[in-house]
């Protein structure tokens, strides 16, 4: 139990085009979904906190229109990567959370490969 | 606010061997732990977690980690080093929020395994 599938897990784009990437909960539902990103050798840097149905809380410095994050339903977020550059090229990664009833545990995607041309 | 830090960001160790990776946190409030790993080009596995209760816990693949709060320790141990256990691994902590959780990663620990 507890999967949660991203999609794509690579992709290449031009400079200046939009990279949608999917996020997952197939076997709970996620009231909480998180976004992080991480570059090579380092941690994982949280982007964004979104709830089902309101708006995502974006971390100190990550530009929310930049990165736009929508939670439509209990088991979907996405996070659009806008007019990318190549400085946007990072490994993102989504988590889901069941909420209290899981002690506020976080069960992460496989990650997206990003690479900007 | 929460904090963690992993002491060491390479362990090595030959196969068989016990593999000790070092984690300590600062939190204001009862904090809960976790241990996760990762593969290249892959995302996080958590390997176990502390919340509340027993403070030894063990975790999959034959790992165990024990929560000692009088040391702000959350160390994560393994009796017998395998080849495939080679990989990333970091530290997070996180505090009970009605809103969700946030977790606070350490820097990461990489694990290589020689044979």
């Amino acid at each position: 139990g507890a999967v949660v599938s991203q999609h794509p897990s690579w992709v290449i784009c031009k400079s200046g085009t939009s990279v949608k990437i999917e996020c997952r909960s197939l076997d709970f539902q996620a009231t909480t979904m998180f976004w992080y990103r991480q570059f090579p050798k380092q941690s994982l840097m949280l982007m964004a906190t979104s709830n089902e149905g309101s708006k995502a809380t974006y971390e100190q410095g990550v530009e929310k229109d930049k990165f736009l994050i929508n939670h439509a339903s209990l088991t979907l977020s996405t996070l659009t990567v806008t007019s990318a550059h190549p400085e946007d090229s990072s490994f993102y990664i989504c988590s889901a959370s069941p909420g209290l009833a899981a002690k506020n545990i976080q069960y992460f995607g496989a990650g997206t490969r990003l690479s900007v041309l | 606010a929460q904090s963690v830090t992993q002491l060491g960001s390479h362990v090595s160790v030959s196969e068989g061997a016990l593999v000790l990776l070092r984690c300590n946190y600062s939190s204001s409030v009862p904090p809960y732990l976790f241990w996760y790993v990762q593969y290249p080009n892959q995302g996080l596995q958590l390997l176990l977690k502390y919340t509340t209760g027993a403070t030894l816990v063990k975790g999959i693949n034959g790992f165990e980690a024990e929560f000692k709060k009088s040391e702000t320790s959350f160390h994560l141990t393994k009796p017998s080093a395998h080849m495939s256990d080679a990989a990333e691994y970091f530290c997070a902590v996180s505090v009970y929020e009605t809103s969700g959780s946030r977790l606070t990663f350490g820097e990461g620990t990489q694990l290589t395994v020689n044979p």
